[in-house]
């Protein structure tokens, strides 16, 4: 597609619930990003995937988060047993270019905001 | 790890003043300053960029400036319009060893008419 494309735009969940996050990435796009927006703060970095491999997942804040990439395009973002404290934008980003490559332009998506009651 | 400050948090500006946001990193090895614009309800989108070979940048009203040294880098705005007003994000990053973008915290930028 023209932009990065994230479903769905707005969750509400109760606590303990789970919830699954998709990113559509800008088509050929290798790199994918996950970062998550608290309200008033800038994204902070989740996980990087370089094709369907996870590059870099230190961002992740515990076990009950994970993502997936299994063809090397769409990527979710899943979450166990949600908190409260899990509420924020989930944003996701992808860029043409490979790790080792020069400087990475990032194409943001809109966001998911994820509220936990 | 890298971590970026950014100033300040709120600018208020009256339409066709200039703007200035600064922001200063902690990692010598940074080598890539991008300046991200978030619009409400959007995903931030890249303004500009400078790489750390470059001591300025310009693009239209918009100009970065990076000083080695000091760790730090601005973003200059001129001749500012109402629908410059958004959240600025500066972020930085040592490119090839990883993808990891430090973001700063924001200026919320307001252009009064």
């Amino acid at each position: 597609g023209a932009g990065v494309s994230q479903t769905p735009s707005n969750k509400v969940t109760e606590k303990g619930k789970y919830v699954e996050l998709r990113c559509d990435p800008i088509s050929g796009h290798t790199a994918l990003y996950w970062y998550r927006q608290s309200l008033g703060q800038g994204p902070e970095f989740l996980i990087y995937f370089q094709g369907t491999g996870a590059a870099d997942d230190s961002g992740l804040p515990n076990d009950r988060f994970f993502a997936v990439r299994p063809e090397g395009s769409v990527s979710t973002l899943k979450i166990q047993r949600t908190e409260r404290g899990d509420s924020a934008v989930y944003l996701c980003a992808s860029s043409p270019l490979g790790r080792n490559s020069g400087a990475n332009v990032l194409t943001f998506g809109a966001g998911s905001r994820l509220t936990v009651l | 790890g890298e971590n970026v400050e950014q100033h300040p948090s709120t600018l208020s500006v009256q339409e066709g003043d200039s703007a200035v946001i600064k922001c200063t990193y902690s990692d010598s090895a940074s080598n890539y300053f991008p300046w991200y614009k978030q619009e409400l309800g959007k995903g931030p989108q890249l303004i500009i960029d400078i790489r750390s070979n470059v001591g300025e940048k310009k693009d239209q009203r918009i100009a970065v400036t990076l000083n080695k040294t000091a760790k730090h880098f601005s973003l200059h705005i001129t001749e500012t319009q109402p629908e410059d007003s958004a959240v600025y994000f500066c972020a930085a990053i040592l490119t090839g060893g990883g993808n990891k973008l430090t973001f700063g915290t924001g200026t919320q930028l307001k252009v009064e008419l």
